[in-house]
């Protein structure tokens, strides 16, 4: 069965360092959300591609955080410096190009910021 | 594993009852909805959806009900087994976005 890869599923780093998390989504799925969850609540959309056009990027805190889908395949999420508040886990997901359609997740990263 | 979350809402049941779960969602404007399960370490696993003209939907030992008047949704497992432990999101999608908006969630303990 067709999973969302990850990696990696665990990083810990220290705050001010840059940190990099990969998503490589479902083959053929032209849509591609990062999530972050913070632990005890739902996640929480960070940036949404369709191919590799950002649609939607409201949420994401623009002064640190950077993604790109520069091929419209897999997808890098950045965050430079990191702070201790970014602790938490970092969902990738995906989808067929259809509005009204299952998003299916990847195991995740989990981010220790010390 | 690690914990989802440690602060969550919790429903603890007996095995082979039935567990009901419970979403308010917050968009009048949400016409379609989706059920996840999220176990311990992995990402939200689809159980089910729903679009706002049905009321009712069931799947295998699921049953989801959407009572748009109170913007509330529910999550019926029958017969509950120890494998259904993990938490449970609803999340809500206005037509024409594909943005999904997630609820806080509900953890499911099975008691043996």
């Amino acid at each position: 069965e067709a999973e969302v890869a990850q990696s990696p599923r665990y990083k810990i780093t220290e705050k001010s360092q840059a940190v990099a998390f990969w998503c490589d989504p479902i083959s053929g799925h032209a849509t591609l959300y990062w999530y972050r969850q913070i632990l005890g609540q739902g996640p929480e959309l960070l940036v949404q591609f369709q191919d590799e056009s950002v649609v939607d990027d409201s949420q994401l805190p623009k002064d640190r955080f950077s993604a790109e889908r520069l091929k419209g395949v897999d997808s890098t999420l950045k965050i430079q410096p990191a702070e201790l508040g970014d602790s938490a886990m970092y969902l990738c997901a995906s989808s067929t190009r259809l509005a009204k359609n299952i998003q299916y997740f990847g195991a995740g990263t989990r981010l220790s910021v010390l | 594993g690690e914990s989802v979350g440690l602060h969550l809402p919790t429903l603890s049941v007996q095995e082979g009852d039935n567990s009901i779960i419970n979403c308010a969602y917050s968009n009048s404007a949400s016409d379609y909805f989706i059920w996840y399960k999220q176990e311990s370490g992995k990402g939200p696993q689809f159980i089910i959806d729903i679009r706002s003209n049905m009321d009712k939907r069931q799947g295998q030992r699921v049953t989801v009900l959407l009572n748009k008047t109170v913007k509330h949704l529910s999550l019926q497992i029958a017969a509950t087994q120890p494998g259904d432990s993990a938490v449970y999101f609803c999340a809500e999608n206005t037509s024409g976005t594909y943005k999904y908006i997630f609820g806080t969630g509900t953890r499911l303990k099975v008691l043996a």
